[in-house]
Order: structure tokens, then C-alpha cells, then sequence
């Protein structure tokens, strides 16, 4: 089970935290990702990170603004969003990965999704 | 970055067809793609993986075949519940791609 919160309507140029709290399963033995889908459109991959937090990745289009990171002891997943932008408006899906690195140990597609939190950037 | 393109991007059917979806990858990806169906308003849902691995629970009416940069799904006889945006996905690169979708609506 994950359920993300913090979503917000925010203004272009600011920061948004986004959480996703995971039960049910146990949260340190799988890579998790964040997913993102502006309201009408195609899935994006945004960022991927490693069961043990020490391994992340990326999508070009949010490198350098956004920041994945996970905390094992409290079951979460976090996503720092900086300088956002009107384009990063779209629903955020906390997604877990069917393995714990991964596509670097066999996996890279999820099993689960939560129902996502919408970010809207507006002025 | 791998590119995904799917084809078509809407494909009008009735119930009981037999329809197919197309997925290219930019690049060879051997077998590492997965299929999702999305309902509006809902997460996707995994169908596929490792380009022909039907999930469990998934009705076998659905499969997918493919390897290196071509790939298909199928859905051998169309139900009501199939009407949904498919889209592929692949995870050769930990840059992960997903396809645009193809939305598949009653005829």
C-alpha cells in the first residue's frame, strides 16, 4: 500500500515536498520511483532510488532541481521539488520497483503504484 | 536516453476483436519491456513484463511478444473491462521510458 501527500498548487519558481508513506511490504528490500502524468497525458519517469537510498537516478527534464530520497525507518519516500516550473504540473505516483536496485539487478518495472498527488505550478 | 514510440496512439475495436499494439524502442532493449493498462482516473496497472510474462492475476487473454526493438501486445478477444490507455515501458537503461500510449475505445 502507498499513499502519497504534500501535493499543492505552488507558484513558478518554488519548492514542494512530496511523501509517500509504504505499508504492507517490506519498504527497505525494493528500489521505489516517482512517476509523474500531466492531467490528460502520458506517463513520465521521474527518479528512481536504491533499497538502501545510496544509488539514484533522474530524468533529464527535472536532474539538478528534484531530490529523491527514502527513509527505511520510517517506511517513506520523499521527493524534494526545487524551482518548479508550469510544466512540472501533473499528477506524482510513488511507484515500487519489483526489485531492490533496479534495473542493475533485474528489475525496473513496478508492481505497485499509490493514487498520486496532484502538483499544480501556477501563478 | 531510450526513446519508446507506440503505435497506434488510438485504436477503435468491438467486443471480441483481437487487437494488437505496437511499441519501438530508439535502441536494441533485448527483452526488458513492460505493459500497463490505465484506467482514467486510476494508477496503472501491470500487465507484462519481460516483454511476454503475463503478470499474475492478469486474464491470459492478454499477451506480449517482441525482442530488441520491436514489440507487440495483444488481447486475443476484447472485453468490456479492456477499454483503457495501454501504455510500454522499458528498463534496459535505469533512465526509464515509458511510450505515449495508445487509448483503445469501443467502435
Amino acid at each position: 500500500h502507498l499513499v502519497e501527500s504534500g501535493g499543492a498548487v505552488v507558484q513558478p519558481g518554488g519548492s514542494l515536498r512530496l511523501s509517500c508513506a509504504a505499508s504492507g511490504f517490506t519498504f527497505d528490500d525494493f528500489a521505489m520511483h516517482w512517476v509523474r502524468q500531466p492531467p490528460g497525458k502520458s506517463l513520465e519517469w521521474v527518479a528512481l532510488i536504491s533499497w538502501g537510498g545510496e544509488t539514484a537516478y533522474y530524468a533529464d527534464s527535472v536532474k539538478g532541481r528534484f531530490i529523491i530520497s527514502r527513509d527505511n525507518t520510517e517506511n517513506s519516500l520523499h521527493l524534494q521539488m526545487n524551482r518548479l516550473r508550469p510544466e512540472d504540473t501533473a499528477f506524482y505516483y510513488c511507484v515500487k520497483d519489483i526489485a531492490s536496485d533496479g534495473p542493475s539487478s533485474g528489475g525496473g518495472y513496478s508492481d505497485h503504484w499509490g493514487q498520486g498527488a496532484l502538483v499544480t505550478v501556477s501563478s | 536516453d531510450i526513446q519508446m514510440t507506440q503505435s497506434p496512439s488510438t485504436l477503435s475495436a468491438s467486443i471480441g476483436d483481437r487487437v494488437t499494439i505496437t511499441c519501438r524502442a530508439s535502441q536494441d532493449i533485448t527483452f526488458w519491456l513492460a505493459w500497463y493498462q490505465q484506467k482514467p482516473g486510476k494508477a496503472p496497472k501491470l500487465l507484462i513484463y519481460k516483454a511476454s510474462r503475463l503478470e499474475s492475476g492478469v486474464p491470459p487473454r492478454f499477451s506480449g511478444s517482441g525482442f530488441g526493438t520491436e514489440f507487440t501486445l495483444t488481447i486475443s478477444s476484447l472485453q468490456p473491462d479492456d477499454f483503457s490507455t495501454y501504455y510500454c515501458q522499458q528498463y534496459k537503461s535505469s533512465l526509464i521510458t515509458f511510450g505515449q500510449g495508445t487509448r483503445l475505445e469501443i467502435k
